[in-house]
Order: C-alpha cells, then sequence, then structure tokens
C-alpha cells in the first residue's frame, strides 16, 4: 500500500512568487492534514479536511495560505504571494481512526 | 487547550548506553500520545503510541514509553542506543476517542549517539 506521498520535495522560490504544494493521502483515508515546521520551532497543524470540507483551519497563518482537496482526495496548499517567514517544511498526513501517516514533506525555501 | 513539552532539546549519549527522552503535557480531556522519529532527511516516522489500556507502551527499534497520568508524563525509553538513532524525536499529543483531531507536537529533541 502507498503512503503519504508529497510533491515537490523541496520547492524555492522568490518572495513574492506563488507556490502550490500537493499532498496525496493514503487511498481511503478521509481525514488529511497539514502541518509546517518553519526553521528551529516546533511542528505546527494547519488545517484538517474530512473528505473535501474544512473540518479545523485554525492554524492557518494569514489569507496568503489556500487549501483545497477537490473531490476529497488529493490536496493543493498554496501560498500567494510567499514571504521570507513562509520557508519551512511543509508536512502532510492522512488517517482513518486515531494515527496520522505522515508523508515526508516539502521543503519551502524563500528567498 | 492541550501542549506538549519536550523537556530537553539535544541529548548527546554515548553508544549502547542508556537513554530517557523526557516529554510532559497538558490536557483537560482524555488523549492519544505519541512518539515520532525524524531521521536526516526523511519524514516523520512513528515510533510508538499509547490509546488506551496498558500503560508502558513498545514500539520498533526497541524504544518503550510509559504513559503517567498523575504526573501527565509520556518519558520515552531505550535501554542501549545505537548510532543509527541519532535523529530528532517527538512528542505529540491529540485529543478525542473518535480520531480525526489534529496532533499538537513537542518541540523535538536531538539524540546525538557518539561512538
Amino acid at each position: 500500500e502507498a503512503g503519504v506521498t508529497q510533491f515537490p520535495s523541496h520547492s524555492v522560490i522568490e518572495k513574492g512568487q506563488t507556490v502550490t504544494l500537493r499532498c496525496d493521502p493514503i487511498s481511503g483515508h478521509d481525514n488529511l492534514y497539514w502541518y509546517r515546521r518553519v526553521m528551529g520551532k516546533e511542528i505546527k497543524f494547519l488545517l484538517h479536511f474530512v473528505k473535501e470540507s474544512k473540518q479545523d483551519e485554525s492554524g492557518m497563518p494569514n489569507n496568503r495560505f489556500l487549501a483545497e482537496r477537490t473531490g476529497g482526495t488529493y490536496s493543493t496548499l498554496k501560498v500567494q504571494p510567499a514571504e521570507l517567514e513562509d520557508s519551512g517544511v511543509y508536512f502532510c498526513a492522512s488517517s482513518q481512526k486515531s494515527e496520522q501517516y505522515f508523508g515526508p514533506g516539502t521543503r519551502l525555501t524563500v528567498t | 487547550a492541550q501542549s506538549v513539552t519536550q523537556l530537553d532539546s539535544q541529548v548527546p549519549v554515548f553508544e549502547e548506553a542508556p537513554v530517557e527522552l523526557r516529554c510532559n503535557y497538558s490536557s483537560s480531556v482524555s488523549v492519544y500520545l505519541f512518539w515520532y522519529v525524524q531521521y536526516p532527511n526523511q519524514g516523520l516516522q512513528l515510533l510508538l503510541k499509547y490509546l488506551s489500556g496498558s500503560t508502558l507502551v513498545k514500539g520498533i527499534n526497541g524504544f518503550e514509553a510509559e504513559f503517567n497520568k498523575s504526573q501527565t508524563s509520556f518519558h520515552l525509553r531505550k535501554p542501549s542506543v545505537h548510532i543509527s538513532d541519532t535523529a530528532e524525536y517527538f512528542c505529540a499529543v491529540s485529543g478525542g476517542r473518535t480520531g480525526g483531531f489534529k496532533t499538537i507536537f513537542g518541540a523535538g529533541t536531538r539524540l546525538f549517539v557518539k561512538a
């Protein structure tokens, strides 16, 4: 069974540009989460989808971040326009019950 | 609100020595507790989890953790570490028994195993 996959693994963009991160959850998992870790800090929750609906988006830092989950399958997280403080590692996770399975993360560098 | 405190940011230890990574949490509801490991340039991997039942939980790679409700702790232990255990370890908590809740992470503990 394939695990959670994320694309790209690494992205380097300039301040002001747009970046879209993608997450493919484990097939059949209704719950999908986004987290991020900025340099030296803890991993923080961004938002939670149940199927295609946003269940909890309390961790989204501001309106430059937009997450979607079309048809309840894969999800995208768009950052527009990117700022320097958005640099970090963005993790996606999926679950059916209590255990979340994490993807390898996307390392975003904004210069 | 839930929170997780990992008491040590870095733990250096010699190979074959025992190690304990400390974790305390706070929550007003029953929680699930987890330890994750992140090896260099890799994603998060689940080491072990406490959902209910026995308070001593055994995980992969010889790690174990003990849930102590009165002390709100979930310390991770290994009796003899290897060089390959060098990684960053995260304690985490999620709430509820219906699943589908966000996970709150500690700041991480970097374990350095020296020869």
